[in-house]
């Protein structure tokens, strides 16, 4: 069964510094991996995808995240983060022939002047 | 830029009453999925549909049910609401299987 662990439940980061958040994955074939962000009552944004190729993908606001197929990880990294990037971060995982994606637990960002 | 709408954004009823949660996207795709949130949790899926007709629960059992009738359109309704289906319901579509999925904004729904 495919799982994703979003080992840290809360990071808080100072304006400016940089930021990585973990993400390790449980899959049997090659997985579809996403992360999402979440600002407080909206609905999820698309960050960045890996579906293949280049192991290191860039996203939009700044993000990258690189695939590490040895670490079955997923790691979402920024190198300077702005006030604006406060919310919940979630992975994910998928694949299979319907498109199903399974979430992580998230991780909620705050960031501090 | 994903145009996927949902509606009402905020619902607020008592227990019994039968609701429709309705969501809806111009962008054509096939793949549809409701997913359930609770406030800080993951998500859960609920329902998904790959076509027009075809509709299959999720991994997180519901008493909710949806139809399909046409492309654009997955409406979610709950019979008779219960304290318990209390929570965030999200919409998403995708283009196919193997494509990310975009996400409507949410409807919180709160049952008294």
């Amino acid at each position: 069964a495919q799982s994703v662990t979003q080992p840290d439940i809360h990071i808080t980061v100072s304006e400016g510094a940089s930021l990585e958040l973990r993400c390790n994955y449980s899959y049997g074939a090659t997985p579809y991996l996403f992360w999402y962000v979440q600002s407080p009552g909206q609905g999820l944004q698309l960050l960045l995808k890996y579906f293949s190729g280049d192991t290191l993908v860039q996203g939009i606001k700044g993000f990258e995240a690189e695939f590490k197929r040895s670490q079955s990880s997923f790691n979402l990294r920024k190198p300077s983060v702005h006030w604006s990037d406060a919310a919940e971060y979630f992975c994910a995982v998928g694949g299979d022939n319907w498109g199903k994606l399974q979430f992580g637990a998230g991780t909620q960002v705050v960031v501090t002047p | 830029e994903a145009d996927i709408y949902q509606t009402p954004r905020y619902l607020v009823i008592g227990t019994g009453k039968k609701i429709t949660l309705e969501c809806s996207q111009t962008m054509g795709h096939d793949k549809m999925y409701w997913y359930q949130q609770d406030p800080g949790m993951e998500l859960h899926l609920i329902h998904y549909s790959y076509g027009v007709n075809s509709t299959e629960k999720g991994d997180l059992s519901s008493e909710s049910t949806v139809s399909r009738i046409r492309t654009e359109h997955f409406p979610l309704t709950l019979e008779s609401a219960r304290p318990s289906h209390t929570s965030q319901y999200l919409c998403a579509s995708s283009m196919s299987s193997y494509n990310e999925q975009f996400f409507g904004p949410g409807t919180r729904l709160t049952v008294l």
